[in-house]
């Protein structure tokens, strides 16, 4: 299976901060990283898909980058609603893989 | 827009099989353009893909679970439903259903999901 490394684990960060969660997969996955943001009581909701695209009805706040091994989820400017925890995600071999996840704090 | 709902006993006993269903609304299950995956997470432990099921009602299991797993549909009540056989401690999760499909090429598992159900395996 491919292995999907997240860091950080968890961050702290101040309203209007600028976040980078970076996702490493074990081997080439060329574009077939997604990002997912979860929330406590609420269900886990795409972000982004294909490495780059934005999800709809998705701030464009959110971008993501990357192809191959080495991928980046980047907040501009963090809002309230942002706090969650993030984790990506490959589909580019079966079975599909998850990061363990990023959790950003308020700081 | 879709909704995903899981149902189902939040405590099951070990070596007795975990049942678990998904009702759908705001699509069809039948639709050839999305198929239906179940999806977990142990506690302190990361998510991890179980199977998915195509409208056409054919499988696809993770071969770390599919001597114990089966995943089927039922059109008329727009469900899907997770078996897992010989439950044990490691099988406590929280358990997802998702909707995914493939976009430009890219598969996509977890485009809606549901909030999860918490299944504890105890005595």
């Amino acid at each position: 299976d491919i292995q999907m490394t997240q860091s950080p684990s968890s961050l702290s960060a101040s309203v209007g901060d600028r976040v980078t969660i970076t996702c490493r997969a074990s081997q080439s996955i060329g574009i077939h990283l997604h990002w997912h943001q979860r929330k406590p009581g609420k269900a886990p909701k795409l972000l982004m898909y294909a490495a780059s695209s934005l999800q709809s009805g998705v701030p464009s706040r959110f971008s993501g980058s990357g192809s191959g091994t080495e991928f980046t989820l980047t907040i501009s400017s963090l809002q309230p609603e942002d706090f969650a925890t993030y984790f990506c995600q490959q589909s580019y071999s079966s079975p599909p893989t998850f990061g363990q996840g990023t959790k950003v704090e308020i700081k | 827009q879709v909704q995903l709902q899981e149902s189902g006993p939040g405590l099951v006993k070990p070596s007795q099989t975990l049942s678990l269903t998904c009702t759908v609304s705001g699509a069809s299950i039948n639709s050839g353009s999305y198929y239906w995956s179940w999806i977990r997470q142990p506690a302190g432990k990361g998510l991890e893909w179980i199977g998915r099921i195509f409208s056409s009602g054919s499988t696809d299991y993770n071969p770390s679970l599919r001597n114990r797993v089966t995943i089927s549909m039922d059109t008329s009540k727009n469900q899907f439903s997770l078996g897992l056989t010989s439950v044990t401690a490691a099988d406590t999760a929280m358990y997802y259903c998702a909707r995914g499909r493939t976009i430009f090429g890219v598969i996509v598992v977890g485009e809606s999901w549901g909030r999860g159900t918490l299944v504890t395996v105890s005595s």
